[in-house]
């Protein structure tokens, strides 16, 4: 049973760019939601999604917005890439009926030139 | 407001007990978390409390709660060179955890 997988692992773009990365839940899981976390600080929370809508956003600018898809799994997009973006963006996902805890990815290391 | 505050290092002996420290700010969070952060790498879920025990025990991890304060603990027991990572508390929010800045846990022999 495969836990939470983002793709890729790490990415280097430059200042203005857009990117996107990629996130497969958990089996069994219908909620994805997605965290910031800065060199030398906590995961801040994005946003998260369940039936294919955003449900919940914390404090990120327009640039930041995802998808997801019938099959749970989720996208993030970043437009107008700034050298603040750079950071490591983890996924979770759990079963949102449930009082199950978060299951972590390992994350994509984004790097902003 | 929502606010998780750590001391941000921590260094102990091989072999002795590790204790480090949370405050958090929202009394209605149902669970509070400890994570794990190796060099490199993504969260990994250590233990979790419902916010209505005092304390939870699992192998060499003790969690302390005093809701009273705000106050939540973890102990490591016979701490091992492979406990240094990064610890993080975190509280749950409203379908979101709120995390502090992590503690820097470094084992020397």
């Amino acid at each position: 049973d495969a836990g939470v997988t983002q793709s890729p692992t790490h990415l280097i773009k430059t200042r203005g760019q857009q990117v996107t990365l990629r996130c497969s839940p958990k089996s069994g899981h219908d909620t994805v939601s997605w965290y910031q976390q800065a060199l030398g600080q906590g995961p801040q929370f994005i946003f998260q999604y369940y039936e294919e809508e955003e449900r919940q956003r914390g404090n990120f600018p327009d640039r930041f917005s995802g998808h997801q898809y019938p099959n749970y799994s989720s996208e993030l997009n970043v437009n107008a890439l700034l050298l603040g973006d750079s950071a490591l963006y983890l996924c979770a996902s759990r079963l949102r009926a449930t009082n199950e805890k978060l299951f972590f990815g390992s994350g994509t290391q984004l790097s902003v030139l | 407001g929502e606010d998780v505050e750590q001391s941000l290092f921590l260094s102990v002996r091989e072999g002795d007990s590790s204790v480090i420290n949370c405050t958090y700010t929202d009394s209605s969070s149902t669970y509070l978390y400890w994570y794990k952060q190796e060099p490199g790498a993504g969260l990994q879920l250590l233990t979790y409390i419902f916010s209505n025990m005092d304390m939870k025990q699992d192998q060499r991890l003790t969690v302390l709660l005093n809701k009273k304060d705000k106050h939540l603990s973890l102990r490591i027991a016979d701490t091992q060179t492979g406990d240094s990572a990064i610890y993080f508390c975190a509280e749950s929010g409203y379908n979101k955890l709120i995390f502090g800045a992590g503690t820097r846990l470094a084992v020397h022999p």
